[in-house]
């Protein structure tokens, strides 16, 4: 059982490139959630999914999109990036949203932007 | 706005017991999560609390208290892979998860 798997595991990305973190997931979970987690901060979601076909804006939103056109997938996307973007991101997933149902954690893509 | 207060790091002896505290303040409380996130992992469910008193799983309990804004996280009997961060989370009146920045528990022979 895979769970949720994350590629790439850890990137370096000069500034102003385009990059696509891709998310699959195998509990066929409607709900979907990108994270970012830096140091000394908890954390703060990106985007989200209720369900396949539908996206949500989570706390910090600029600089990324996402899609979902399937149940399984959840590709977060830089159009441009920039060095504030250097993070951890942590694709989860859960049963259903709004609701008192666990999230998942992927294991993580590690981003550095020159 | 929404907040959730943890200790920052924390250090402990192997086979002792050690008390995490988390202290929030957010729109509403519709429950209150613990995960475990070792270095360079992805953080993973210990527990979801909703109701006041303590619950416990085998060497961890936690103990939210609604009225108080506050819970805890109690691990004994502690051994060296428990060194990890703890993360507090609340999921508010949105069901919308708010995070604490964690606890890094440090755990010395």
């Amino acid at each position: 059982i895979a769970g949720i798997t994350q590629a790439p595991t850890s990137q370096i990305l000069a500034a102003g490139r385009r990059m696509t973190l891709r998310c699959t997931q195998d509990m066929r979970h409607n709900a979907m959630y990108w994270y970012r987690q830096d140091l000394g901060l908890g954390l703060r979601l990106i985007h989200y999914s209720n369900t396949a076909g539908t996206t949500g804006k989570g706390e910090v939103p600029d600089g990324y999109s996402v899609s979902r056109a399937n149940t399984d997938d959840f590709p977060l996307t830089l159009a441009s990036a920039v060095p504030s973007q250097t993070s951890v991101y942590f694709c989860a997933s859960s049963a259903t949203s709004g609701s008192t149902d666990t999230q998942y954690f992927g294991p993580g893509t590690r981003l550095t932007v020159l | 706005g929404q907040n959730i207060d943890q200790p920052t790091e924390m250090t402990a002896t192997e086979g002792a017991i050690v008390q995490i505290n988390c202290t929030y303040q957010t729109s509403g409380f519709n429950g209150l999560f613990w995960y475990q996130q070792h270095a360079g992992e992805a953080p993973t469910f210990l527990s979801y609390n909703v109701l006041d008193g303590l619950e416990e799983k085998g060497r961890f309990s936690s103990f939210p208290s609604r009225s108080k804004g506050y819970s805890y996280l109690l691990l004994k009997e502690l051994q060296m892979k428990d060194s990890a961060s703890y993360l507090c989370a609340v999921l508010d009146s949105n069901y919308q998860l708010i995070w604490g920045a964690g606890t890094k528990l440090i755990i010395k022979p």
